[in-house]
């Protein structure tokens, strides 16, 4: 069964570069699209971006300029690098599996990780 | 502002059965899946309905999804307390290029 968990510090303050990792226990990489979504406290859910097993990406357009999402597929692990943070990217991090029979779907989600970013 | 627009609250009592609405347009439901998620308190989303009307295995057969023209419907029959929790709908945006999600439905079991 696979299973997904994110990491990573829980602040940053604002201007510096946020990075999390997400690994993927029981199962690869292979063959799917790895997704980072984020949850502002008390509000709705926000798609980052997706990486292919192959490293091909896809971000949001208003992460364009600030995202890197990776792959690692030795460590089978994915990671989200977000830089010139503000209070603005406080939240709750996702990393979740796209479904492999609805690659619009996300199947596979990790627990979340808090991300506050406060001076 | 969400590009997927569901209501921010429904309520009914135990046994009975409740539908959350998901508005889109051609660009996304009109055009794509829909998928839906349910969010208990503090806990990570779980995904209930995928391609529109397609339960994940080991999704209770009470949740069922629906959709037409460009919207969408997730219905859950004989409600249960274990059911409050918050609901999304998602759908792919062709002209975000990109998955966008409804604002959530916060369900209250009376």
């Amino acid at each position: 069964q696979v299973q997904l968990q994110e990491s990573g510090p829980g602040m940053a303050k604002p201007s510096e570069t946020l990075s999390l990792t997400c690994t993927v226990s029981g199962g690869s990489t292979s063959d799917y699209y790895w997704s980072w979504i984020r949850q502002p406290p008390g509000k709705g859910l926000e798609w980052i971006g997706y990486v292919f097993d192959s490293g091909i990406t896809n971000y949001k357009s208003s992460f364009k300029s600030r995202v890197t999402i990776s792959v690692d597929t030795s460590k089978i692990q994915f990671s989200l690098r977000l830089t010139s943070v503000t209070a603005a990217d406080t939240a709750v991090y996702y990393c979740a599996r796209h479904s492999g029979e609805d690659r619009h779907a996300f199947d596979i989600w990790g627990q979340g990780t808090m991300v506050n970013v406060s001076s | 502002q969400s590009v997927l627009t569901q209501p921010p609250s429904v309520s009914e009592v135990p046994r009975q059965r409740v539908t959350i609405s998901c508005s889109g347009s051609s660009s996304n439901i009109g055009n794509n899946a829909v998928s839906w998620y349910q969010q208990l308190p503090g806990k990570a989303p779980k995904l209930l309905i995928y391609y529109d009307d397609l339960l994940p295995s080991g999704v209770s057969g009470r949740f069922s999804g629906s959709k037409s023209g460009t919207s969408a419907s997730l219905a859950i029959s004989g409600l249960q307390s274990e059911d409050e929790a918050d609901y999304y709908c998602a759908a792919w945006d062709d002209s975000l290029n990109g998955p966008v999600f409804g604002g959530g439905t916060k369900l209250t079991v009376l």
